[in-house]
């Protein structure tokens, strides 16, 4: 059974890159994509984005210009890197797998598992 | 952006009712609609993909229904491990969007 655990600082300074490590364990980052989420306090939920082994991605709009999403296959972790931090910014990050297939033209997809979240803080 | 409108933002229910969670998208995202149960301390964990079909190891009393632009989200015989907060998601199309969620409490 896939586990995903987020780690890294719960304290960012603005305008300092907020960086993040998913760990994977029971399956291999080598299949599926891998997404980052996020939820701020008191408001709802924000796909951030996410990546394939073949380096296939795709980002929110709203962030895409400050966010980079890898996969380090040596050690099956995937990473989040968020430039120039806000306060905005701040948030709980999880890390998710999606998983999905298509079956007579038809395709699904969803999120599974995700990680029990990690706050980050962005303020000086 | 797709926008999903949730409602409603929480109900009180005993054990042993029947809820219904509604999510509304702002255009059509055919049966791409999936539903998410969240319990304080934890990562959320899908109940329902492609609006209608249960995620492995889910309880039957979970069931989701609705296609194109409403779906339904009902939850039967409530158990006190049910008190929860619910969310829907569309993964039609990119960005993926949510709902605010639903928090159901214990009345």
């Amino acid at each position: 059974q896939v586990q995903v655990q987020e780690s890294g600082p719960g304290l960012v300074k603005p305008s300092e890159t907020l960086s993040l490590t998913c760990t994977v364990s029971g399956g291999s980052i080598s299949s599926d994509y891998w997404n980052w989420i996020r939820q701020a306090p008191g408001k709802g939920l924000e796909w951030i984005g996410y990546m394939d082994h073949s380096g296939f991605d795709n980002y929110n709009p709203s962030l895409k210009s400050r966010v980079t999403i890898s996969l380090d296959m040596s050690k099956n972790e995937v990473s989040l890197k968020l430039n120039s931090a806000t306060a905005a910014d701040t948030a709980v990050y999880y890390c998710v797998r999606e998983r999905g297939f298509c079956r007579d033209n038809v395709c699904r997809n969803w999120f599974d598992p995700w990680g029990q979240g990690t706050l980050v803080t962005v303020s000086s | 952006d797709i926008q999903m409108t949730q409602s409603p933002s929480s109900l009180s229910a005993s054990v042993g009712d029947t809820v219904t969670i509604t999510c509304r998208a702002s255009q059509g995202v055919g049966s791409n609609l999936n539903w998410y149960q969240h319990k304080p301390g934890e990562g959320p964990k899908v109940l329902i993909y492609g609006a209608s079909s249960s995620q492995s190891g889910v309880p039957v009393r979970f069931r989701g229904s609705g296609s194109g632009t409403d779906f339904v989200l009902t939850i039967s015989s409530l158990q006190p491990e049910d008190f929860a907060t619910y969310f829907c998601q569309q993964s039609y199309v990119a960005p993926y969007t949510f709902g605010r969620g639903t928090k159901v409490e214990i009345k």
